[in-house]
């Protein structure tokens, strides 16, 4: 069946680094974009982006650019997200999200990552 | 603030039918498709609604969604202590700084 995996949670310093994976199964990894979606304790989803996994062309929400990176390694069909300098307000779970038939048409979603900022 | 509307909470008894509305603008809800996701409490969210009102295959069709100009619609039918969730709605939006949206996210209490 289709499904992704995510890595398991990170507790992080202030101003490390964190690579979050999302490794798929069930389907041909380069036929489908892959989306990221960030939810703050208690809050609603954000959309960060997506990658076109045939190109590798990442393209990010306002408000990640700059320390959020999407790559992907396309052999073992996994998507990453990198987020460098964490900040306390980083603190979330982050979830990956194939792009199944259209924009914001998201089928599977991963189980999400909770990443965890403090000091 | 969110790019999409939605109220903050909603509730019904079993049996009962609730509406969870969605508002957004011309640049998002009025020219794309409207998504809901379900997110039961300590999961990942799940596809509900696609493309307005198309139920994903193993979606009960208590579940329905319609669209109307710039807002959106998601109606349960029939409630159940199990439909008890966060529902968010989504568009794409058009405009030059803001692409994929989502609604704040509507807190379902079954009584």
């Amino acid at each position: 069946q289709v499904q992704l995996v995510q890595s398991g949670s990170e507790l992080k310093k202030p101003g490390a680094a964190v690579k979050v994976s999302c490794k798929a199964s069930g389907y041909t990894f380069t036929s489908y974009a892959m989306n990221w979606v960030r939810q703050a304790p208690g809050q609603g989803l954000e959309w960060m982006g997506w990658i076109n996994t045939n190109t590798g062309n990442p393209t990010y929400a306002q408000g990640f650019t700059g320390r959020f990176v999407f790559s992907l390694d396309t052999s073992v069909s996994t998507a990453y997200l990198q987020i460098r300098s964490l900040k306390a307000e980083d603190t979330a779970v982050y979830y990956c999200a194939r792009e199944f038939g259209g924009r914001v048409w998201f089928d599977p979603w991963g189980q999400g990552t909770l990443v965890t900022v403090s000091s | 603030q969110s790019v999409l509307t939605q109220p903050p909470s909603a509730s019904g008894t079993p049996g009962q039918r609730v509406t969870i509305s969605c508002s957004g603008s011309s640049s998002n809800i009025g020219s794309n498709y409207v998504y809901w996701y379900q997110q039961l409490p300590g999961t990942a969210p799940k596809l509900l609604i696609y493309r307005n009102n198309q139920r994903p295959s193993g979606v009960p069709d208590r579940f329905s969604g319609s669209k109307s100009g710039t807002s959106a619609s998601l109606a349960i039918s029939g409630l159940r202590s199990e439909d008890e969730a966060d529902y968010y709605c989504a568009a794409w939006d058009d405009s030059l700084s803001v692409l994929g949206v989502f609604g704040g996210g509507t807190k379902l209490t079954v009584l």
